[in-house]
């Protein structure tokens, strides 16, 4: 069952224009969301994180957009640069107690120049 | 501050041998965590350790072990290897093991398994 989706596989965006990457959730207890950006061969790399009492999240060119009752979440970037060029994963966990998290199968996003 | 290490980053071995695995976490962290990356299958969660006992874990079989030491670093153990155990291994350790502490991930350990 998996609670966490990013249904998208890939994701091909011009140099400049803006990146939107979606993640949907089943588990209602989720109440604390992450984004993870992850190169070839090496190991993820915290973005970004959103908790449920919030709707958006900004830091420089990363913003995201938290949607409860849709149960829906999404990172945009703008302005999106080749370096941006990457494996995006989406996590959630339940903030009561020491919750595991729980990882969507990643966005492969190309910046094209 | 150092980031996560992991060793070795590179490994092959063969179908029933048993495989260790090595994480060191960032100095101050008592939480680690382990990850199976598969190709399709986005990272699945193995097992976490906090202050040496395990707290959460996933659905794996029993071949897949782990343990934390008073140090805080992890091993973790994989026995009779089978080919679908090639993935890369990640690690990652967070600060008191709060849900809401950011997990700063390893390199990992690509295993291939012949």
């Amino acid at each position: 069952d998996q609670q966490v989706k990013q249904n998208s596989p890939s994701l091909s965006v011009q140099e400049g224009r803006i990146s939107i990457l979606n993640c949907d959730y089943t588990n209602s207890m989720f109440d604390y969301f992450l984004w993870y950006k992850k190169y070839p061969a090496e190991g993820p790399t915290f973005l970004i994180s959103i908790s449920s009492i919030k709707d958006k999240n900004e830091d420089g060119r990363f913003t995201v957009f938290l949607n409860k009752s849709a149960k829906h979440l999404s990172l945009h970037i703008v302005p999106s640069q080749p370096g941006d060029s990457a494996v995006y994963f989406c996590a959630a966990s339940a903030r009561a107690g020491f919750q595991k998290l729980v990882f969507g199968t990643g966005t492969r996003l190309l910046v094209s120049p | 501050k150092a980031g996560v290490t992991q060793t070795p980053r590179y490994l092959i071995k063969t179908r029933g041998q048993q495989v260790t695995l090595s994480c060191s976490p960032i100095s101050g962290h008592r939480s680690v965590s382990w990850y199976q990356q598969t190709p399709g299958q986005g990272l699945q969660f193995l097992f976490e350790y906090f202050s040496e006992t395990q707290r959460n874990k996933g659905n794996f079989p029993g071949r897949f072990s782990g343990r934390q030491f008073s140090n805080s670093r992890s091993e973790m153990n994989v026995s009779t290897l089978e080919l679908g155990d090639s993935a890369l291994y990640l690690c990652a350790s967070r600060l008191a093991g709060e849900s809401t502490d950011t997990q700063y991930f390893g390199p990992g350990t690509r295993l291939t398994v012949l």
